[in-house]
């Protein structure tokens, strides 16, 4: 898991309000994948981004969820207008191979927990 | 379908035993595995891989057996320790796929 940043590890919401969790990938690395796990569950795939481009977001939600990864900064998930359903641990991987992630070059980080009340 | 809000399968096994987790895959076109163990709080860390064209590939400790006829995979931990105690997941993608799809995971308890 060492280099893959994510902030903040914990934010509460209230309904409405938006969230934004933030992954900076290792060095070197500019494949950046986000994953939500709810409790007792697997990851299950949101989205995959290079720098300034959305490869994959077949997983992501069609509304109030959007995903970004700038030339410079970290990668974006947003959620805006939270709900009691998008409460969960959102991780992001990154990796320095385009396509398909091979298990020993992708890292995931720690992880984001969002409560929404 | 999916399930939600299932608890987590579990194993307890005695340190110094081994222990055998079990996964059923889904996709019959799945060619790479990846086993990852995942601490409490923690994410993902990848443990071994392998890839179709093999049925067995073993690690420091670890082991993972492949029977692509039942879509069958396991991860065999020997000597098992307190340390070991965390849920285990397996995933599955396809070569030319842009992610993983995990499975449930097993939650393995380590009695001292």
């Amino acid at each position: 898991n060492a280099g893959v940043m994510q902030n903040p590890r914990h934010l509460v919401r209230r309904r409405g309000q938006e969230a934004r969790l933030r992954c900076s990938p290792m060095k070197g690395h500019s494949h950046v994948y986000w994953y939500r796990q709810l409790p007792e569950e697997g990851l299950k795939f949101m989205v995959y981004l290079q720098k300034e481009n959305i490869i994959d977001e077949s997983g992501m939600p069609k509304e109030r969820f959007s995903a970004e990864f700038p030339k410079e900064g970290p990668s974006i998930l947003r959620i805006q207008q939270v709900v009691r359903g998008d409460s969960a641990a959102y991780f992001c991987a990154s990796s320095p191979h385009p396509g398909q992630p091979s298990g020993n070059t992708i890292y995931f980080g720690e992880g984001s927990w969002l409560t929404v009340v | 379908g999916e399930s939600v809000g299932l608890h987590l399968p579990t194993l307890s096994v005695q340190e110094g035993d081994n222990s055998i987790i079990n996964c059923a895959y889904s996709n019959s076109a799945s060619d790479y595995f990846i086993w990852y163990k995942q601490e409490s709080g923690k994410g993902p860390q990848f443990i071994i891989d392998i890839r179709s064209n093999m049925d067995k590939r073993q690690g420091q400790r670890v082991t993972v057996l492949l029977n692509k006829t039942v879509k069958h995979l396991s991860l065999q931990i020997a000597a098992t320790q307190p340390g070991d105690s965390a849920v285990y997941f397996c995933a599955e993608t396809v070569t030319g796929a842009n992610n993983l799809f995990f499975g449930t995971g097993t939650r393995l308890t380590v009695i001292p």
